[in-house]
């Protein structure tokens, strides 16, 4: 089965909080993680992950993949009331399908 | 920028009315999807298509259809709508990816249909 999970479900933090969001799949085939961050729109693009422990940064969102014990994380670190969303983890396929997981909500309180 | 755009933000429709979601991209890409979006569930592929005309079915096809007769547009089909039909619906575009290279979706906006 082409499973992707993502725990946790949700999350509340305090503003300045550091979170860490995981993704989990199950490997048929793999080609990339691709993380999204969704707001009350359609989830935008955050990072694609192709290698094992090669971590992409972009300001305080970073996300590593081990593609050994078959994960990802996102971490946020200082967060901020725009951080509050809902962060998507996908695995691609070779045949170009997507698989999604179910999401983390993050609400950051100020 | 690639530009993914759907025909409707919003859509209020009766049970049996048979319903069009367009989705345009101007980006020249190869692969087009729709999926539905349900709290909890996450986003489920509908179908997506390849090319122009070529199709396949992805998760939860059943009682959906898709056209693709221009390489820009992709539409979803609902034949005759039905209140669990009620969800968000986003479609998506992005290049095929090759042996070196692979590539990320671009989603549109979304259309939020309501079957009442």
């Amino acid at each position: 089965e082409d499973k992707v999970v993502q725990s946790p479900l949700s999350l509340v933090v305090h503003e300045g909080d550091t979170v860490t969001l995981n993704c989990s799949y199950e490997v048929t085939n793999f080609r990339s993680l691709l993380w999204y961050k969704q707001e009350k729109k359609a989830p935008t693009f955050l990072f694609m992950l192709t290698s094992s422990g090669i971590e992409k940064k972009s300001g305080r969102l970073s996300s590593i993949l081990d593609k050994k014990e078959l994960f990802s994380i996102l971490n946020i670190t200082a967060t901020q009331t725009g951080d509050s969303a809902v962060y998507l983890c996908a695995r691609q396929g070779a045949g170009n399908q997507f698989y999604f997981g179910t999401g983390t909500s993050l609400t950051v309180i100020p | 920028d690639v530009k993914v755009t759907q025909s409707s933000r919003y859509l209020v429709k009766r049970t049996g009315e048979k319903v069009f979601l367009e989705c345009v991209q101007d980006m020249d890409h190869e692969n087009m999807f729709w999926y539905r979006q349900d709290p909890g569930l996450g986003l489920r592929l509908i179908y997506f298509s390849y090319d122009v005309k070529m199709k396949e079915k992805g998760d939860i096809p059943e009682g959906y259809s898709v056209s693709r007769e221009k390489k820009e547009r992709f539409s979803l089909i609902l034949e005759s709508a039905s209140t669990n039909q009620t969800s968000m619906y986003l479609c998506a575009s992005s290049f095929p990816g090759t042996v070196t290279r692979t590539d990320t979706q671009y989603f549109g906006p979304g259309t939020r249909l309501t079957v009442l």
